[in-house]
């Protein structure tokens, strides 16, 4: 069965420091992945997701994720963090149907 | 575009009452999604409509959680009667269609609920 691990629930970094937000995955065949940024009292919006093709991708904030097949892992990080990044990430996977299995979330701080 | 719309925002009830959600999605959305999340955890889906029909309610506690979307648009979420462990942030998503995963899901606010 498919599923995402994220690894450590709260993260705090100094403002101007580099985000780096771990997400493993357990899939058979290849997955799809996504990253969502979920802001206080508000709902999931979409960051970045990988389907096919290159390996990097980047998103929305200037946040970029990449696919390591090998390590089964699709890491979220962003070269300098600002103080309006702190929210909640999510990533997903999906192994090409429409259900997406979440993690249970990274609470990003990030301190002046 | 406007974005996926929820209402109410927020809900207090005692348990053993009932509750009811209601969501609009983007227009021309096809597929519509609710999903359930408790504090800390992940998103869980909890019921996906395809226009008026349902592809997956496999995750429903269907004794008390009821949803429909009668003309393809709009739908509805009711829990009756709601149980302390119902207390969580209830989301509505919708993608243009059901795809192959790489569809986009765009989520709403959420409705948070809790129960005493």
């Amino acid at each position: 069965a498919q599923s995402v691990t994220q690894l450590g629930s709260h993260v705090s970094v100094s403002e101007g420091a580099l985000v780096l937000l771990r997400c493993n995955y357990s899939s058979s065949v290849p997955p799809y992945l996504f990253w969502y940024v979920q802001y206080p009292n508000q709902g999931l919006q979409l960051l970045l997701k990988y389907t096919t093709g290159a390996t990097l991708v980047k998103g929305i904030n200037g946040f970029e994720a990449e696919f390591k097949k090998s390590e089964t892992s699709f890491h979220l990080t962003k070269p300098s963090a600002h103080m309006s990044d702190a929210a909640e990430y999510f990533c997903a996977v999906t192994l090409g149907t429409y259900k997406y299995i979440f993690g249970t979330g990274t609470r990003l701080k990030v301190l002046a | 575009e406007a974005g996926v719309a929820q209402s109410p925002r927020y809900k207090i009830i005692e348990k053993r009452q009932s509750v009811a959600f209601w969501c609009n999605p983007i227009s021309g959305h096809a597929t519509l999604y609710w999903y359930q999340q408790i504090l800390g955890q992940g998103p869980k889906l909890l019921i996906q409509f395809q226009n008026n029909g349902v592809v997956d309610d496999s995750q429903l506690p269907k004794d008390r959680f009821s949803a429909e979307r009668l003309k393809g648009v709009d739908s509805t979420l009711k829990i009756q009667p709601a149980k302390l462990e119902d207390s969580a942030v209830y989301l509505c998503a919708s993608s243009r269609f059901l795809a192959g995963g790489q569809e986009t899901q765009y989520f709403g606010p959420g409705t948070r609920l809790l129960v005493l």
